[in-house]
């Protein structure tokens, strides 16, 4: 039984790019979520999406936005690229909205140089 | 909203002895709280985790206390081994759709 999987694992861009990020929950999973884990810190709540609408949204620009499709997998764009946003990006699945327990993918590596 | 709060940030431990990390949290309302293992360039594990009709749950050397009166809980691990050497985080819920984070504790299993 597959679990959640992020591609690409690592990749590099510049300052301006964009990026997009994608994901595959766990079989069965409705929910997916976003998080931003900068080095040193804890993961930082971006996006969930529960049946491919977004049910929340944490304290990150509009430069960020992601979509949920009828498959439930899931992509997160980010515009604009800041050096600040060099950070390991988290997709989480759970089986449904409401505070259950969320399983995490490998992550994409993104550094912005 | 949610504020979660975590002690220590590091902790070093004689390997075989027991370490204890603290969290507090402030949303009364909050009903689940897991705890995460994450091993250096990899992605959080999530080890134990505890809803608020129990006050205790175990796993072989791991247990987790939760004292809702207090607003705090914690992870416990007993007979700790160098593989335990990680960074440990706790988290609680923020209305229906995230987690939020303890800032982490880096534990060290000295051999």
């Amino acid at each position: 039984d597959a679990g959640v999987t992020q591609s690409p694992t690592h990749l590099i861009k510049t300052r301006g790019q964009h990026v997009t990020l994608r994901c595959s929950p766990i079989s069965g999973h409705k929910s997916v979520s976003w998080y931003q884990q900068v080095l040193g810190q804890g993961p930082q709540f971006i996006f969930q999406y529960y049946e491919k609408e977004e049910r929340g949204r944490g304290n990150f620009p509009d430069r960020f936005s992601a979509r949920q499709f009828p498959n439930y997998s899931s992509e997160l764009n980010v515009n604009a690229l800041l050096l600040g946003d060099s950070a390991l990006y988290l997709c989480a699945s759970s089986l449904a909205q409401n505070r259950n327990t969320i399983y995490f993918g490998e992550g994409s590596w993104l550094t912005v140089v | 909203g949610e504020n979660v709060e975590q002690h220590p940030s590091t902790l070093s431990v004689q390997e075989g002895d027991s370490a204890v990390i603290k969290c507090t949290y402030s949303d009364s309302a909050s009903n689940y709280f897991p705890w995460y293992k994450q091993e250096l360039g990899k992605r959080p594990q999530l080890i134990i985790d505890i809803r608020s009709n129990v006050g205790e749950k175990k796993d072989q050397r791991i247990a987790v206390t939760l004292n809702k009166t207090a607003k705090h809980f914690s992870l416990h691990i007993t007979e700790t081994q160098p593989e335990d050497s990680a960074v440990y985080f706790c988290a609680a819920p923020h209305s229906n759709y995230q987690l939020i984070w303890g800032a982490g504790t880096k534990l060290i299993i000295k051999p």
